[in-house]
């Protein structure tokens, strides 16, 4: 079964300083690999995903994330944090294979605070 | 700009009545999502549909109805309402193609009082 763990309830970090939010996943076969945010209130917005190529991905927001099949892990980066980074954000796994259908199974979420 | 409109933001229901929640996405996707989102336990699928007039019970369905009369419109219903089912509704679509991620409502914020 699929499965996609946060080990990280909460991260803080200050302002300027780089930010990493930890994502592992279970999957049988090639993973597709998301990453969502959500500000207060909002619905989930899309940053970026892994599908294939290079294991270093970009998104918005000057956000990026490092595939690392051995590690099964989709860790989240940012060389600078914003305050304006704070939210909830959400790691998601799809697997290949029709019978996994289109669904994404997501994390429970970490919440990042970026201290002035 | 492609969205998911969700008909409302804030809802307060009470115990017992019927309750329904709209989800219309103007972007031709195959697939829709009813999540619900609590504090802790992250997102949990309730319901999804591959196709008009198509459901498929996701993780946690009791409770819950839904309908696809329509490619563009996946209602959620809440048959009596309750307390436990006090939340944040997230809606989702796809495309097939199981390269694209989800594209998200803005939520409803549901309140059974």
């Amino acid at each position: 079964a699929q499965s996609v763990a946060q080990p990280e309830d909460q991260v803080n970090v200050a302002e300027g300083n780089p930010l990493t939010v930890k994502c592992t996943y279970s999957v049988s076969g090639n993973p597709y690999l998301f990453w969502y945010v959500q500000y207060p209130n909002r619905g989930l917005q899309f940053l970026l995903k892994y599908i294939t190529g290079d294991n270093l991905v970009k998104g918005s927001y000057g956000f990026e994330a490092e595939f690392n099949k051995s590690q099964t892990s989709f860790h989240l980066k940012k060389p600078s944090a914003l305050v304006s980074d704070s939210a909830l954000y959400f790691c998601a796994v799809r697997a290949l294979g029709m019978e996994y259908g289109n669904k994404l199974v997501f994390g429970a979420g970490t919440i990042l605070r970026v201290k002035s | 700009d492609v969205k998911v409109t969700q008909s409302s933001r804030y809802l307060v229901k009470r115990t017992g009545e019927k309750v329904f929640l709209e989800c219309v996405q103007d972007m031709d996707h195959e697939n829709m999502f009813w999540y619900r989102q609590d504090p802790g336990l992250g997102l949990r699928l309730i319901y999804f549909s591959y196709d008009v007039k198509m459901k498929e019970k996701g993780d946690i369905p009791e409770g819950y109805s839904v309908s696809r009369e329509k490619k563009e419109r996946f209602s959620l219903i809440l048959e009596s309402a309750s307390t436990n089912q006090t939340s944040m509704y997230l809606c989702a679509s796809t495309p097939d193609r199981v390269i694209y991620g989800y594209t998200f409502g803005s939520g409803t914020r549901l309140t059974v009082v």
